[in-house]
């Protein structure tokens, strides 16, 4: 199975602060790569979906981009309700993996 | 509104067995993939299985293959997960989660979750 990996683990980071968070693949996943956002309690939401797309409701300050094996999501400038845990997911081989995660805090 | 509510979660021995339900609403249920997800205290996410918007074709993570199977009820219209000869490591909270398109997909629609306990 593809293993995905996060990078960093954690990150701090202040209110209005750009934000870039990386998901690297163990193999091509082309395109087929989706980034969800998790707050403490909450089920996961789909932020970005075929790694440019941005879900129905999300804000624009949010965007991705990568393709093959590196991945990125980009939030441009941070709003209190975004520090959360974020997390990549491939669709481009059975089974369907997700990475690790990546906690944005705040500094 | 489309929404997805889980039930069926709780406290079970291990070697036991649950069945959890999702009931989903506000979209045509037929028409997608449905998966439940999974994620053990403090961890990440691990899809667990999957099953076609017919029924036809069902899919399970290497971990709970033999163990567990999916089922959904158009009638009804719910999603289900018979959960057999459980261990410990299948605590967790459970996710069902709907496909974004009519194939194999992400997922843009999950419940609340419900949380099941292994432990004696």
């Amino acid at each position: 199975e593809i293993v995905l990996t996060q990078s960093p683990a954690t990150l701090s980071l202040s209110p209005g602060e750009g934000a870039t968070l990386s998901c690297r693949a163990s193999q091509s996943v082309n395109s087929n790569l989706a980034w969800y956002q998790q707050r403490p309690g909450q089920a996961p939401r789909l932020l970005i979906y075929d790694s440019v797309n941005r879900a129905t409701g999300i804000p624009a300050r949010f965007s991705g981009s990568g393709s093959g094996t590196d991945f990125t999501l980009t939030i441009s400038s941070l709003e209190p309700e975004d520090f959360a845990v974020y997390y990549c997911q491939q669709r481009d081989n059975w089974p369907c993996t997700f990475g690790q995660g990546t906690k944005l805090e705040i500094k | 509104e489309k929404q997805l509510l889980e039930s069926g979660g709780g406290l079970v021995q291990p070697g036991g067995s649950l069945r959890l339900s999702c009931a989903a609403s506000g979209f045509t249920f037929s028409d997608y993939p449905m998966s439940w997800v999974r994620q053990a205290p403090g961890k990440g996410l691990e899809w667990v299985s999957a099953i076609s918007g017919n029924g036809g074709s069902t899919f399970y993570a290497a971990s709970v293959r033999g163990r567990f199977t999916i089922s959904r009820d158009y009638s009804k219209r719910t999603l289900d997960l018979q959960m057999w000869s459980l261990r410990d490591d299948d605590t967790a909270v459970y996710y069902c989660a709907k496909a974004r398109t009519g194939s194999w997909s992400y997922f843009d629609l999950w419940g609340q979750g419900t949380l099941v306990t292994v432990s004696s």
